[in-house]
This record gives structure tokens, sequence and C-alpha cells, in this order.
């Protein structure tokens, strides 16, 4: 079956470093995305890993362990406008289209 | 930003009435998805389509019809409406075949159904 997991919520402080984990089990994996969403607009895609390994894009950064079936966000030096949810979705070898989790909801406070 | 468009942008409408929603893109990516919406289910797949006329279902597709005569649309059908399909509505487009497969998403579409 396929199955990806991750925390509801989230709240962190303005400034400070927060970790957002996913888990996956999926059948014919090939690589794991994360976007974020701010409320009441659309998703927009941050980042993609397919191979085991961080990934660095600025503030924010995205591991990935195949083996753990793993992986994380990075959000450094967090700013009031990262409020937002974050979706973690798993790709699949052929046409099958993305899987997404459900999604966490970051809440920046001052 | 893909351009990818969904109309109308909010709806209300009655328990019985079809609706349909629109997805215009003008990327001529080969991939295109119906996503419904809601509080504590995150986005779920409803159908999708992999070419002119090529559609498959997705995990909630039940109430919903999908069709696509040409690249650029893809239209999504309540045959006959129900409180429960009351969501926010998302298209989204991809081009497999030649990038990593991300997904751009449309604005949505917030549908009632009173």
């Amino acid at each position: 079956g396929q199955n990806i997991d991750q925390p509801t919520e989230m709240t962190a402080t303005e400034g400070a470093i927060v970790q957002i984990n996913c888990t996956y089990q999926t059948s014919g994996f090939n690589g794991l995305f994360w976007y974020q969403q701010h409320a009441g607009e659309a998703p927009t895609f941050l980042s993609y890993n397919v191979l085991d390994g961080l990934e660095e894009k600025g503030r924010f950064s995205s591991f990935l362990s195949r083996s753990k079936g793993y992986s994380y966000l990075l959000l450094k030096e967090l700013q009031m406008k990262d409020s937002a949810s974050y979706l973690c979705a798993a790709s699949q070898t052929g046409n099958t289209p993305l899987v997404f989790g459900k999604g966490t909801r970051l809440s920046v406070i001052a | 930003d893909a351009g990818i468009t969904q109309s109308p942008r909010h709806k209300v409408t009655e328990t019985g009435t079809p609706v349909t929603l629109r997805c215009h893109q003008t990327e001529n990516h080969r991939y295109m998805y119906w996503y419904r919406q809601d509080p504590g289910h995150g986005l779920r797949l409803i159908h999708y389509s992999y070419g002119v006329k090529d559609t498959d279902k997705g995990e909630v597709s039940d109430g919903y019809s999908v069709s696509r005569s040409k690249t650029e649309d893809f239209l999504l059908t309540l045959e006959s409406a129900t409180s429960s399909q009351t969501s926010v509505y998302f298209c989204a487009i991809s081009d497999r075949d030649r990038e990593i497969g991300e997904q751009y998403f449309g604005p949505g579409t917030r549908l009632t159904v009173t």
C-alpha cells in the first residue's frame, strides 16, 4: 500500500530552525517532493530529492534516506511569512500520480 | 509561474444540480490532475489524465467524471452535486516525460453545495 505520514501541526519561533519530518511507504518509489501552501492559496513546489542526502536551497533544505523511507524539510532563520502548510509527496515510477501526505501546518510566532 | 487557470474560482450551487469545473493550461504538459482538499484529509486525487482522451480514476472518483478533448483543457463534472462535494478543487499539471515531474497547481475553485 501507499502511506505518507507527517505531523499535523508544529509551532516555532521567529529566527529559529524547524525540522518537519515525513515518512513514506510506497511501491516503486522514485523521489520525494516538498510543497508549501499558504492559507487560501495553491501549493507551490519547494524541493525534490531523488538521491540520499541533503539538498540546500537558501533557507530551506531537504533530506532523503531511501533505505529508511524518511525525509525532512529544514527551515532556517524562520520568518513570519513561513507560516504555512508543508506537504510531503512521493513520486513513483511510471505514470502514477504523486502520493501526498496530509500536510504539516507550521505556525511561526514572535 | 506555470500557465494554469481554473474557472470558475468560486461557485455556490444547489444539491442535485450538475456542475462543471474547467482547468486550462498553456504549457502543453501531457499530465493533468484534479484534486480536492478538505480539512483533515489533505489533497486527494479525483481523476487524472495522461494525454488527450486518456484518463484514469484517483482515490475519490465516485460522483465525478472528467473529459479531456484537447491538451490544454481538463474538465471535471459533478453530475448531481451533493453537500459532501463542498470543497476546494485544485487542478495540477506536470510534464513527467521531460522534467522531474513536479506538479504545478492552479489557483483553486471553492465550491459550495447547499
